[in-house]
C-alpha cells in the first residue's frame, strides 16, 4: 500500500524559506506513470494546488505562486521536496503532498500524505 | 485565473439522495474530479474521469458531467457521508493543470 509521509519545520518566521519533504513507501517514485505534487490548504479554508513533479525532474508550478516555490526530487531516497520562499503569514496552511495521475491536460491526486501544519509567525 | 464553482452547501436527510453540482467553462473537454475530506483528515479521491470510481469507494457515490457542469451524487446519504466535497479540474488553456472548486459543506440533518 502506498504511503506518503510529510516532514519538516512546524514554524517558519516571515520573509524565511519554508522547506518540506514527502517521502514515498510502498511504491517507487520513479514510476514512468505518476507524478507527484504539493497541495495546501489554510486553516478553515479550501484546497490550492502549488504545483507537481515528475521523477525526472521536470515541474509544473501554480502561475500564482511560480515566483516563490521549487519542487525537487531525490529518486535516490524515494523523496520529493517543496521550497516557499519569502513567506507571510497567508502562507500558513496544511500541506499535503500526493501522487498524482494525468489525464488530458488534468492532474488528479490520488494518494495523498496526512497533511504537516506550517505556521508562519514570528 | 480559471474558476470552478461549488455550492457552500448542501443538507440531506439520511437514506436521500444527495447532489453537489461544479461548474465551470472548461468541463465539456476537461475531466471533472471529486474529493472528500473529513475534519482533520487528507481528501480521498472519490471519483476520477467525470464517473469513474476507485477501488473501495462505496457504490453509492457517483458521478456524471453535463455541458459545463459535473455533479456528484450520493444515493442513501448516511450520518458517515457528512464532509466537505471538492471538485477538482483543470482550465482549457492548462496554464492551470489543477484547479479546486471552493468546497461543498455536506449536513446529514
Amino acid at each position: 500500500q502506498l504511503q506518503l509521509q510529510e516532514s519538516g519545520p512546524g514554524l517558519v518566521k516571515p520573509s524565511e524559506t519554508l522547506s518540506l519533504t514527502c517521502t514515498v513507501s510502498g511504491g517507487s517514485i520513479s514510476s514512468s506513470t505518476y507524478y507527484w505534487g504539493w497541495i495546501r490548504q489554510p486553516p478553515g479554508k479550501g484546497l490550492e494546488w502549488i504545483g507537481i513533479i515528475y521523477y525526472t525532474g521536470n515541474t509544473n508550478y501554480n502561475p500564482s505562486l511560480k515566483s516563490r516555490v521549487t519542487i525537487s526530487v531525490d529518486t535516490s531516497k524515494n523523496q520529493f521536496s517543496l521550497n516557499l520562499t519569502s513567506v507571510t503569514a497567508a502562507d500558513t496552511a496544511v500541506y499535503y503532498c500526493a501522487r498524482a495521475g494525468l489525464e488530458l491536460g488534468s492532474y488528479y491526486f490520488d494518494y495523498w500524505g496526512q497533511g504537516s501544519l506550517v505556521t508562519v509567525s514570528s | 485565473s480559471y474558476e470552478l464553482t461549488q455550492p457552500p452547501s448542501v443538507s440531506v436527510s439520511p437514506g436521500q439522495t444527495a447532489r453537489i453540482t461544479c461548474s465551470g467553462d472548461a468541463l465539456p473537454k476537461e475531466y471533472g474530479y471529486w474529493y472528500q475530506q473529513k475534519p482533520g483528515q487528507a481528501p480521498v479521491l472519490l471519483i476520477y474521469k467525470d464517473r469513474e470510481r476507485p477501488s473501495g469507494i462505496p457504490e453509492r457515490f457517483s458521478g456524471s458531467s453535463s455541458g459545463t457542469t459535473v455533479t456528484l451524487t450520493i444515493s442513501g446519504v448516511q450520518a458517515e457521508d457528512e464532509a466537505d466535497y471538492y471538485c477538482q479540474s483543470a482550465d482549457i488553456t492548462r496554464t492551470y493543470p489543477v484547479v479546486f472548486g471552493g468546497g461543498t459543506k455536506l449536513t446529514v440533518l
